[in-house]
């Protein structure tokens, strides 16, 4: 079975700050991870996905994610944070060598507060 | 707008009264999955499909709940005799499959409240 934790409930950064947001999953094979945004009475929004390849993923809107496979983890990170960055933010993952690949199974998510 | 539509955007029913959702996707996307979230929680799969196969059922898909997807274009969700823990948001995804590696682009959902 394929799990995501998502550690902290929420995270408050000041404007200009530097911001990571945590993710750790676990998965039988090899897994496909992706960082979504959801921001109130919208639908989520895709920001970047790792699959193989350079640990470091660039995706939308200036974020970052790291892919660590001794530690299970594909943390998102923001050099310099945005108040307009301020949102839900959902890891996920895929197995592709479980059953039920095309499913994501996604974290519980983590509120980005950032404070102008 | 060439995103993921869903409709309606808010439905209020009645426990026991039948709902219907539509979901129209991404017009060259051929896999369609919808999701349910609650408040708090992510999003949990619920069910997909490849054109109009119907592939992957999870066990939140109960027998009042079924899905279609008619000629390999919308889908339909539609919950019978409707309960309290059915509310939530219902989620529409839809994604290309030429490779594996393709995201899911999401609908803004439907939120269903049964009173």
């Amino acid at each position: 079975a394929q799990s995501v934790a998502q550690p902290e409930d929420q995270v408050k950064v000041a404007e200009g700050n530097p911001l990571t947001v945590k993710c750790t999953y676990s998965v039988s094979g090899n897994p496909y991870l992706f960082w979504y945004v959801q921001y109130p009475n919208r639908g989520l929004q895709f920001l970047l996905k790792y699959i193989t390849g350079d640990n470091l993923v660039k995706g939308s809107y200036g974020f970052e994610a790291e892919f660590n496979k001794s530690q299970t983890s594909f943390h998102l990170k923001k050099p310099s944070a945005l108040v307009s960055d301020s949102a839900l933010y959902f890891c996920a993952v895929r197995d592709l060598a479980g059953a039920g690949s095309y499913q994501l199974t996604f974290g519980k998510g983590t509120k980005l507060s950032v404070i102008p | 707008d060439t995103g993921v539509s869903q409709n309606p955007r808010h439905k209020i029913t009645k426990r026991g009264q039948n709902v219907t959702f539509r979901c129209d996707p991404i017009s060259e996307h051929n896999r369609l999955y919808w999701y349910r979230q609650t408040l708090g929680q992510g999003p949990e799969f619920l069910t997909y499909f490849q054109n109009e196969a119907q592939l992957e059922k999870s066990r939140l898909l109960s027998d009042r709940f079924s899905a279609e997807r008619p000629k390999g274009s919308f889908s339909t969700l539609e919950i019978q005799r409707t309960e309290q823990g059915d509310s939530a948001m219902y989620l529409c995804a839809s994604s290309f499959s030429a490779t594996k590696n393709t995201e899911a682009f999401f609908g803004q959902g439907t939120r269903l409240t049964v009173v």
